[in-house]
């Protein structure tokens, strides 16, 4: 079965500052990885995914994930922070299952900018 | 193109009471999903339908029932709704299962009393 923890139910930064949310996953095949965001009062839309090849992955909004597998993570980074990022935000993994796929959710970061 | 609707948008019931949620998605998606959330859990899966005509247990599925209804609709159920059902439910849908990306709704935010 597949698994993910996010690390830090909170993270607050400065505007203009790194932003680094860490996901690690757990599988016994190869994942499929995903980072939604949720903006308040609304459902989750989709930051960026990995399925395969390259490993750095680009999304929308200037945020970015590499997977690396090595340390089975896929931690999500955007080099300056601008208060519109503050969200909740998910990592989830899937695998593959002869097209029964399912998505598991980690339990989310809060990300507070601070002006 | 409405993309993922959710009604009704809040819903207040007494333990006991019975209600559905409906789900209808305008992509022509062929895999549909119900979650909920609850503040410090993420999203759980309660249901998904793979493909029109097939459905399947999530992660936490008791007390709950769905129907698929056409390609467009997936409802879900509560029989008899106890507190412990209190949360926000989102529906979502994709083109398919495994790496698709899935589009949610609003979500409808239900309290049991």
């Amino acid at each position: 079965a597949q698994s993910v923890t996010q690390l830090g139910s909170h993270v607050s930064v400065s505007e203009g500052a790194l932003v680094l949310l860490r996901c690690n996953y757990s599988s016994s095949v190869p994942p499929y990885l995903f980072w939604y965001v949720q903006y308040p009062n609304q459902g989750l839309q989709l930051l960026l995914k990995y399925t395969t090849g390259a490993t750095l992955v680009k999304g929308i909004n200037g945020f970015e994930a590499e997977f690396k597998k090595s340390e089975t993570s896929f931690h999500l980074t955007k080099p300056s922070a601008h208060m519109s990022d503050a969200a909740e935000y998910f990592c989830a993994v899937s695998v593959s299952n002869f097209g029964n796929e399912k998505l598991t959710f980690g339990t989310g970061t809060r990300l507070t900018i601070i002006p | 193109n409405a993309g993922v609707t959710q009604t009704p948008k809040f819903q207040v019931l007494k333990t006991g009471q019975s209600m559905t949620l409906q789900c209808a998605q305008d992509m022509n998606h062929n895999s549909m999903y119900w979650y909920r959330q609850d503040p410090g859990m993420g999203l759980r899966l309660i249901y998904y339908s793979a493909s029109e005509g097939t459905t399947d247990k999530g992660e936490v599925p008791n007390g709950y029932n769905v129907s698929r209804l056409n390609k467009r609709e997936f409802s879900l159920r509560l029989e008899s709704a106890a507190p412990s059902q209190t949360s926000v439910y989102f529906c979502a849908s994709s083109a398919r299962t495994g790496f698709y990306e899935q589009y949610f709704g609003p979500g409808t935010r239900l309290t049991v009393t």
